[in-house]
């Protein structure tokens, strides 16, 4: 069964320096994995996925993430936070037998002025 | 384009009482999806309709919970009686076909308090 799992509950760090927050995943399957964000308040938005293209892949608002096969890893970055990136992050696989995504614990992000 | 529609956006309601969610998913979107998302953690399926067909209800407690999609387009969750552990975010979500590597379009959640 697929499952991913993020490394860090909440990441903090300084406007205008860099963003890494990390993800693990599991599956048995070439997996498709995505990457959504949560403001308070308001839905889910996809910031970006990966479908066994380019493992480089790029997304909204400067963020983008590398998909590693040896490493079962799909780690979110960005080059440079601003305020507005402050929110709740999750990683997420879709289960390819019922098309279902699994999604991790998410990670909060904090951007300190 | 209109994005998910969920209504209400916050209910309070006293346990035991029955509570209703709607949604209205983006046009021409085939595929439907029910989250539950407790406080802290990441959303989980409770439901995914193909059109009016619901395909995978495995994580829906039967018991108190239904949902339906009458004519492939809107759909209504609903929790009879609620209990205190049904306070969570209600998500809905569709996409065209249905596929695993499609993305889902999540509406805004229905946020449910249980007295």
């Amino acid at each position: 069964a697929q499952s991913v799992t993020q490394l860090d509950s909440h990441v903090s760090v300084s406007e205008g320096t860099p963003v890494l927050l990390r993800c693990n995943y599991s599956s048995s399957y070439s997996p498709s994995l995505f990457w959504y964000v949560q403001h308070p308040n308001k839905g889910l938005q996809l910031l970006l996925k990966y479908t066994s293209a380019a493992t480089l892949v790029k997304g909204i608002n400067g963020f983008e993430a590398e998909f590693k096969k040896s490493e079962t890893s799909f780690h979110l970055t960005k080059p440079s936070a601003h305020m507005s990136d402050a929110a709740e992050y999750f990683c997420v696989v879709s289960e390819w037998s019922s098309y279902k995504l699994i999604f991790g614990s998410g990670t909060r992000l904090l951007v300190r002025p | 384009e209109a994005g998910v529609v969920q209504s209400p956006r916050y209910k309070i309601i006293e346990k035991k009482q029955p509570v209703a969610f709607w949604c209205n998913p983006i046009s021409g979107h085939n595929t439907l999806y029910w989250y539950l998302q407790n406080l802290g953690q990441g959303p989980e399926l409770l439901i995914r309709y193909e059109n009016e067909e619901a395909v995978d209800d495995s994580q829906l407690p039967k018991d108190r919970f239904s949902a339906e999609r009458l004519k492939g387009v809107d759909s209504t969750l609903k929790i009879q009686p609620a209990e205190l552990g049904d306070s969570a975010v209600y998500l809905c979500a569709s996409s065209v076909t249905g596929t695993a590597e499609e993305t889902q379009y999540f509406g805004p959640g229905t946020r449910l308090l249980v007295l």
